[in-house]
């Protein structure tokens, strides 16, 4: 079975500073990646995905993410952070042919001071 | 627009009183599923249905009923509601042709049992 962990559960940075949210999977198939981002009393929204391909995946609001095999990990980027990307940001994987599951991390809350 | 839609987006409740949570999508897809957010523990799934009258237990199905009639909704039922039900609850679909488990999300219910 898979698994995902978020190594901070609260990142605090100031406007305009790069900041990295951390996610690790665990896993004994192939898997697809996804990063999701959920705003203050909002749903869930897509941030981005990894499916194949290139490693390094772009979402939207700037947002990036490398998928690195060997240390089974999809960390999330950005070069320059706003006060409206303060949020929750959760890491999720679901395994390649498998079931309908979708493991979801237990959220890294980012909060963007002034 | 499409999208998934949850009635009611807020509920207070005592213990005991059966209430349902309906979910619709109008994207006519057939995966549909339930989670269950809570602070430090993320989403965690309650049930899925792959399709009509087809139905599965996720990670976190006691005390919860489901039930998939109509393709389009997929309520979520509790007969007997207990305060540590007490959750942000999400509804999600998917198209079965969908190759990766990129799911839309509800708003999500916010339901306080006391």
């Amino acid at each position: 079975a898979q698994s995902v962990t978020q190594l901070d559960s609260q990142v605090p940075v100031f406007e305009e500073a790069p900041v990295e949210l951390r996610c690790n999977y665990s896993s004994s198939v192939s898997v697809y990646l996804f990063w999701y981002v959920q705003y203050p009393n909002q749903g869930l929204q897509l941030l981005l995905k990894y499916l194949s391909g290139s490693t390094l995946v772009k979402g939207i609001n700037g947002f990036e993410a490398e998928f690195n095999k060997s240390q089974t990990s999809f960390h999330l980027r950005k070069p320059s952070v706003h006060i409206s990307d303060t949020a929750e940001y959760f890491c999720a994987v679901s395994e390649r042919g498998g079931s309908e599951k979708l493991v979801f991390g237990k959220g890294t809350k980012l909060t963007v001071n002034p | 627009e499409a999208q998934v839609t949850q009635n009611p987006r807020y509920l207070i409740t005592v213990t005991g009183k059966k209430l349902t949570v309906t979910c619709s999508q109008n994207m006519n897809h057939e995966y549909m599923s339930w989670y269950r957010q809570d602070p430090g523990l993320g989403l965690r799934q309650i049930y899925y249905s792959m399709n009509v009258e087809v139905t599965d237990k996720g990670d976190v199905p006691e005390g919860y009923k489901v039930s998939r009639k109509e393709k389009r909704n997929f309520p979520l039922i509790l007969e007997s509601p207990s305060p540590n039900q007490t959750s942000l609850y999400f509804c999600a679909s998917r198209p079965r042709t969908a190759s990766y488990n990129e799911q839309f999300f509800g708003p999500g219910t916010r339901l306080t049992v006391l």
